[in-house]
């Protein structure tokens, strides 16, 4: 099962609320990535967490906080968001060490930022 | 930061055309994969390579690792209609551990009826 899950698919917010996005693997992988991505580009680096602790932080805006549960579960906290944040939001998973590198991503959210 | 050439950005062809793509780094790389993205999809890994030389199929897809380590291409041979998509080349720096993916702009590949 190679499935890593995200919700919601959708999400439309307001520069003042607060929101999470959540992401799901049950692969044991002990990676996971946030990843962002605007319309007809790639996708963009955002978070790294290896073993639940934060490896990377691609000088991304603290208006976005990742957290790491558990092994299997990664989440993204959105806070007083721009208009310009608005994208589709990809989680992927991998398995650090042993020489397998490859991600799995979720469906993505698409959020909207008003 | 590193940057990926992925060349050619669209491709128009008719079906059961060949295809080829290809990416193009000034770094080296160690692992290097393709993805297909579908509108309103997240990426799907299509094939991944580890070594310098390495010519991996899968079905109709075909992928190489270039010996410089800097390169690879990707070939898709009759294409049919549900081809149509975002094909992403990413690499993966040297070095261990999780790390992110540095991706190519993306080859559009339209299949013309």
């Amino acid at each position: 099962d190679t499935e890593v899950t995200q919700t919601p698919k959708h999400l439309v917010m307001g520069m003042t609320n607060k929101k999470s996005l959540k992401c799901e693997q049950h692969m044991g992988h002990r990676a996971m990535y946030w990843y962002k991505q605007k319309a007809k580009k790639p996708p963009e680096l955002m978070f790294v967490y290896s073993y639940e602790k934060l490896s990377i932080n691609e000088s991304v805006p603290s208006r976005f906080s990742p957290e790491c549960p558990n092994s299997s579960l990664l989440n993204l906290h959105l806070h007083a968001l721009q208009p310009e944040d608005s994208a589709l939001y990809l989680c992927a998973s991998s398995q650090p060490g042993q020489g397998i590198y490859e991600q799995y991503f979720g469906p993505g959210t698409r959020l909207t930022v008003t | 930061g590193q940057q990926l050439n992925q060349s050619p950005q669209s491709m128009f062809i008719q079906e059961g055309e060949d295809v080829s793509m290809n990416c193009t780094s000034s770094s080296i790389f160690n692992t290097w994969l393709w993805y297909k993205q579908e509108p309103g999809e997240g990426p799907v890994l299509l094939i991944a390579l580890y070594k310098a030389g390495e010519l991996t199929s899968n079905g109709r897809l075909t992928a190489q690792f270039g010996i410089t380590r800097k390169d690879s291409f990707l070939n898709i041979s009759a294409s049919i209609p549900s081809d149509v998509g975002i094909y992403f080349c990413a690499g993966r720096r040297k070095g261990g551990g999780a790390d992110g993916l540095t991706f190519g702009k993306g080859t559009h590949l339209i299949i013309q009826p």
